[in-house]
């Protein structure tokens, strides 16, 4: 079974401020893909990254930057000066590849709240 | 602009009252699923179809009915017998494993 952690509930920083999400994710399978989503206040979960159990190396997109660890079972997220509009629940989540099945295993985590004051 | 659709944004229903959320996907994927989100919570996962004429049970399926006639449309009917179904609804495809594509969900209130 697979199992993702998101152990902060809410992280309240000022305005350009660093701010780092942890996920923590469990699964015996050996191929498998991670992702984070933002969810606005407006509700729709927009996609940010994936990465395959494959790549550890490191990313960064704008003030965004992912680093993800086989060795710790973790996939964190930082955004780099933050701004009001990075307001919102982050949610990390895992997806197994699967030979057999056409549709995917998705586990999401709890989810982070992000709240960014001016 | 390829995408999801999902529709009514709001929706409030009376108790007792069978609702249908409609969701339509023009991407070409074959995997489709539907999310429950409560307030402060994750999302928890009803139903997933892989295929047209197709489609499986998620953690709470129960009180929720689904069809997959075609390929890019994915109807939930929440029915009576869902005791709790105050909460946001969120359709999702995908191809494979790979990413989840969401639509803007729905929100569902019982009077």
């Amino acid at each position: 079974a697979q199992k993702v952690t998101q152990a902060q509930t809410e992280i309240s920083v000022v305005e350009k401020e660093d701010v780092t999400l942890d996920c923590v994710y469990e699964t015996r399978d050996t191929t498998y893909y991670l992702f984070w989503y933002k969810q606005p206040p407006s509700g729709e979960l927009v996609f940010l990254i994936r990465r395959n159990s494959f790549d550890e190396q490191n990313e960064i997109s704008g003030r965004y930057s992912w680093n993800f660890q086989k060795s710790t079972s973790s996939f964190n997220f930082t955004i780099t000066a933050s701004q009001v509009v990075d307001s919102a629940v982050y949610f990390c989540a895992l997806s197994v590849v699967s030979k057999a099945d056409s549709w995917g295993k998705f586990q999401f985590g709890a989810g982070t709240q992000v709240v960014v004051t001016p | 602009d390829g995408g999801i659709t999902q529709s009514p944004k709001y929706l409030f229903r009376k108790e007792g009252q069978n609702v249908t959320l409609s969701c339509e996907q023009n991407l070409n994927h074959d995997a489709m699923y539907w999310y429950r989100q409560d307030p402060g919570q994750g999302l928890r996962l009803i139903y997933y179809s892989q295929i047209v004429n197709d489609f499986q049970k998620g953690d709470i399926a129960e009180g929720y009915s689904v069809s997959r006639e075609k390929k890019e449309s994915f109807p939930l009917t929440v029915t009576s017998a869902q005791k709790n179904p105050t909460a946001f609804y969120l359709c999702a495809s995908s191809v494979g494993s790979r990413e989840l594509f969401f639509g803007e969900g729905s929100r569902l209130t019982v009077l």
